[in-house]
């Protein structure tokens, strides 16, 4: 069975202060790995994918194999960075997305 | 163009009704999902339509939830005999193709469902 872990329900940083959100998973095969963001009022919206190697507003993440990992880090926080972040993964067959349980980010001034 | 668009955007009923969530994808969009958020869960999976292939029921919780998808655009998802814990938002997504050949997911606003 697929599972991702978020262990943090919310992380409080100031701006300008580094962040890292936590997203350990467990997958048998080779899983795809996914940061999707909500800010306030929005729909949930894909922020990035380990696939594409790519940063999105300053924000990265690199899969760890070994530690099954796949943390969301941003050296530089902003106030407008404030919303809620989920991990999510799909399996092989690409059918479902398994998410964590969610992340709020609170950046205070 | 437009997204996901689900409706209705709320949706109140008492306990023992039936009701319907409609869901209109992507123009073009292949594949549709079916997610459910209860409170102070995360996202849970329900249902996925991929084309004219049978859906994955998988997700579903009971066999008092059932969905369509009818002439691989519109989907509808129907829960009979509602439940107090069937609260929730409803949430719709739909892809280009399967996720996993990178094609990421695109997700509506969602129906927040409130059983009386």
């Amino acid at each position: 069975a697929q599972r991702v872990t978020q262990p943090e329900k919310l992380l409080s940083v100031f701006k300008g202060a580094p962040v890292e959100l936590k997203c350990n998973y467990s997958y048998s095969g080779s899983p795809e790995l996914f940061w999707y963001v909500q800010y306030s009022r929005q729909r949930l919206q894909l922020l990035l994918r380990h696939i594409s190697r790519e940063s999105i507003k300053g924000f990265t993440a690199d899969l760890n194999k070994g530690e099954t990992s796949f943390h969301l880090k941003k050296p530089f926080a902003q106030e407008e960075d404030s919303a809620m972040y989920y991990c999510a993964l799909t399996n092989n067959a690409g059918n479902m997305l398994t998410f964590g349980g969610g992340t709020r980010l609170m950046v205070k001034p | 163009g437009a997204g996901v668009s689900q409706s209705p955007s709320n949706k109140v009923t008492e306990k023992g009704k039936d009701v319907e969530l409609r869901c209109d994808p992507i123009s073009g969009h292949t594949a549709l999902y079916w997610y459910r958020q209860s409170l102070g869960q995360g996202l849970e999976f329900l249902i996925y339509f991929q084309g004219n292939s049978a859906p994955d029921k998988s997700g579903l919780p009971s066999d008092r939830f059932s969905a369509e998808r009818t002439g691989g655009s519109v989907s509808t998802l129907t829960i009979q005999r509602t439940q107090q814990e069937d609260s929730a938002v409803y949430l719709c997504a739909s892809s280009l193709g399967r996720t996993n050949h990178n094609q990421p997911q695109h997700f509506g606003d969602g129906t927040r469902l409130s059983i009386l």
